[in-house]
């Protein structure tokens, strides 16, 4: 049963503290999406990757945040420092290029910083 | 202006009505449409995606797309409780970009 997996589901943390956040794509996708989704903001897209390399990643906030994929099986995205505003429900996505953009989500993850 | 929007809702249909939600995009060079279903406290699962103009059906799910209007609307026939949900609309800019969704609510 192939499927996007996400660590932590929850975490609690307090303002600025470092949080990492993990994402294994599905075998065989060479896309990897990171969204932030919140109530007053909806679904927004972070950065994305494809093969590894870092596409677009501009509606991240530079200054605080980076996403990384070490290898095709880890995504990573870090907050340091974290803000209470920076609590949200973070997705990460996986597709295969040239399938349409197909995207299918992982569990999230709940960020809440204190 | 939103590049893609929805309505927020919530709509309210009755069990076993149609249910149509829509969507307008800003971007006429957009190629193809996403309809995402969310329940609350989930991920969004991908329901059906469409390239063309004119219908698609799967089941009692039915995406329209007209280019020209730029809109692309879901209309899920014989509603049901478990329907009710959160429906994102996305559109393909190279990534995809998303609507802010409508609640849809199926009264038994």
């Amino acid at each position: 049963d192939a499927r996007v997996t996400q660590t932590p589901r929850d975490k609690v943390t307090e303002m600025g503290q470092e949080v990492t956040m993990r994402c294994q794509p599905i075998l065989g996708h060479n896309t990897v999406f990171w969204y932030r989704q919140t109530m007053m903001q909806g679904l927004e897209l972070l950065a994305y990757f494809r093969n590894r390399a870092p596409l677009d990643d501009s509606g991240m906030p530079k200054d605080r945040f980076s996403a990384e994929m070490p290898d095709a099986t880890l995504a990573t995205l870090k907050i340091q420092p974290s803000e209470p505003r920076d609590s949200a429900v973070y997705f990460c996505a996986s597709g295969l290029a040239g399938h349409g953009n197909e995207q299918f989500f992982g569990p999230g993850t709940r960020l809440t910083v204190l | 202006q939103k590049e893609v929007e929805q309505n927020s809702g919530p709509l309210s249909v009755p069990e076993g009505a149609i249910a149509s939600l829509n969507c307008t995009y800003s971007d006429r060079g957009s190629q193809s449409f996403f309809w995402y279903r969310q329940y609350s406290g989930k991920s969004p699962e991908l329901i059906m995606f469409i390239y063309s103009n004119g219908d698609k059906e799967d089941g009692r799910f039915t995406a329209q797309l007209n280019k020209a209007s730029q809109y692309v609307s879901l209309l899920i026939r014989d509603s049901q409780p478990s329907d009710s949900a959160t429906y994102l609309c996305a559109v393909n800019r190279g990534k995809l970009i998303f609507g802010q969704g409508t609640e849809l609510s199926v009264k038994p």
